[in-house]
């Protein structure tokens, strides 16, 4: 989908490093999500926001970090307390009002460990 | 929270015979089912969904059916192609943020 963008597409970190992965959308969605995918899995809920200012922790929130300062963008930050951040990230948005709408998807970060 | 199970895990028919994938989930309460397609790489892409008032949706040769009582859905492929050769994820939520995805269904559509 045109309408969110992710980069870096690869990226790679260093022991102790944390390193950020950018999300935007020009779809004026209120709401955006972080999934993980790791090899034959599903996608798992990182963390979620609603509305600018405001943001939840998902299933494996843990060792991750986000802010969502502007509508349009919800950069995730993967911190060194996440030990095995190697997996495909992927960032989605959604519009309507309240759950349960269709979620759009970005081209996707790969994270890998140096 | 909601459990969705998908099965199976993988999939492969011929060309022009019909693909059935199946899922499960946990939450009564959830009352939005999408499925997404992946290609190797690329992005999940919404192929179809439903919602809990109607039982049955149909999109081409792609069809969707939803069973409350039983909490279970089902995606329904007829005459494949090589270009339906993907990984496929249902999906469910109660209406919340979360969407709870299943573990995956890799097709694969024999010329």
């Amino acid at each position: 989908d045109g309408g969110i963008t992710q980069s870096p597409k690869y990226l790679f970190r260093k022991e102790g490093q944390n390193v950020t992965l950018s999300c935007e959308q020009n779809l004026n969605h209120d709401a955006m999500y972080w999934y993980r995918q790791d090899p034959g899995q599903g996608l798992r809920l990182i963390y979620y926001s609603q509305i600018v200012n405001d943001f939840q922790k998902g299933d494996i929130a843990e060792g991750y970090s986000v802010s969502r300062e502007k509508k349009e963008s919800f950069p995730l930050t993967v911190t060194s307390a996440q030990k095995n951040p190697t997996a495909f990230y992927l960032c989605a948005s959604s519009g309507g009002q309240g759950g349960g709408q269709p979620q759009h998807f970005g081209d996707g970060t790969r994270l890998s460990i140096l | 929270g909601e459990n969705v199970e998908q099965h199976p895990s993988t999939l492969s028919v011929q060309e022009g015979d019909s693909a059935v994938i199946k899922c499960t989930y946990s939450d009564s309460a959830s009352n939005y089912f999408p499925w997404y397609k992946q290609e190797l790489g690329k992005r999940p892409q919404l192929i179809i969904d439903i919602r809990s008032n109607v039982g049955e949706k149909k999109d081409q040769r792609i069809a969707v059916t939803l069973n409350k009582t039983a909490k279970h859905f089902s995606l329904h492929i007829t005459e494949t192609q090589p270009e339906d050769s993907a990984v496929y994820f249902c999906a469910a939520t109660p209406g919340d943020y979360k969407l709870s995805f299943g573990a995956g269904t890799t097709v694969t559509v024999r010329a």
